[in-house]
């Protein structure tokens, strides 16, 4: 069975510090990896998807990493900002007849001005 | 209009109470979910279903069913709600053509079971 696990649950940072989320999954056999950002009450948002073939994706400030042979995965965010403050969360893809989405619990970021 | 839509936003209900949740979406994908979120235990599976004739169960089916109306809509429904049924549900969509499995989530629908 798949465990996607983030650790810190919480994160506190100063605005303008460079800053990497880690993910970490124990089964290796993914199609994927996404990381998605949630706002308090609110839905989850994609933010980057990496294809278990691929080592990187990189959208604005973000980049995510993905090391399939070591079950890692980080997010980075460049110069944070006061509006990053959210829960950040990965999850996993599955190969398989029906593979579907495991989650992380996630990060939640609070960017202090 | 937001390519995935959940019905009702926001509901309170007492114990025992019928209560359906609907989402709808305009992406023409043909797999869908339904997922609750607690705080401390994160997203959780309860159903989903790959095509219009498919359901199939996830962690935490109990308590819950589901209808696939269409292609386009997939409901979820709690028989008999109970409180520890409070939490906040969402609906997803995922498009198995290309392979991504790329998941697209409605704004989320908080029950409170009273």
């Amino acid at each position: 069975k798949q465990e996607v696990t983030q650790i810190p649950a919480a994160l506190s940072v100063p605005e303008g510090e460079n800053l990497v989320l880690n993910c970490s999954f124990t089964d290796s056999a993914i199609y994927n990896l996404q990381w998605f950002r949630q706002d308090p009450g609110k839905g989850l948002t994609s933010l980057l998807l990496i294809q278990s073939s691929q080592r990187e994706q990189t959208s604005g400030r973000l980049n995510a990493s993905l090391d399939k042979s070591s079950g890692r995965s980080t997010l980075y965010i460049a110069a944070s900002q006061p509006g990053d403050s959210a829960t950040y969360l990965c999850a996993v893809y599955n190969t398989g007849a029906n593979s579907k989405l495991t989650f992380g619990k996630g990060i939640t970021l609070s960017v202090r001005p | 209009d937001a390519d995935v839509t959940q019905t009702p936003r926001n509901r309170i209900t007492k114990t025992g109470k019928r209560i359906m949740l609907e989402c709808s979406q305009t992406k023409g994908h043909d797999r869908m979910y339904w997922y609750r979120q607690d705080p401390g235990l994160g997203l959780r599976l309860i159903y989903y279903s790959f095509d219009v004739k498919d359901i199939n169960k996830g962690e935490i089916s109990d308590g819950y069913s589901v209808s696939r109306q269409a292609q386009a809509k997939f409901s979820l429904s709690l028989e008999s709600a109970i409180p520890n049924q409070t939490a906040l549900y969402f609906c997803a969509t995922s498009d198995p053509g290309q392979l991504s499995g790329e998941l697209f989530f409605g704004e989320g629908s908080r029950l409170t079971v009273l």
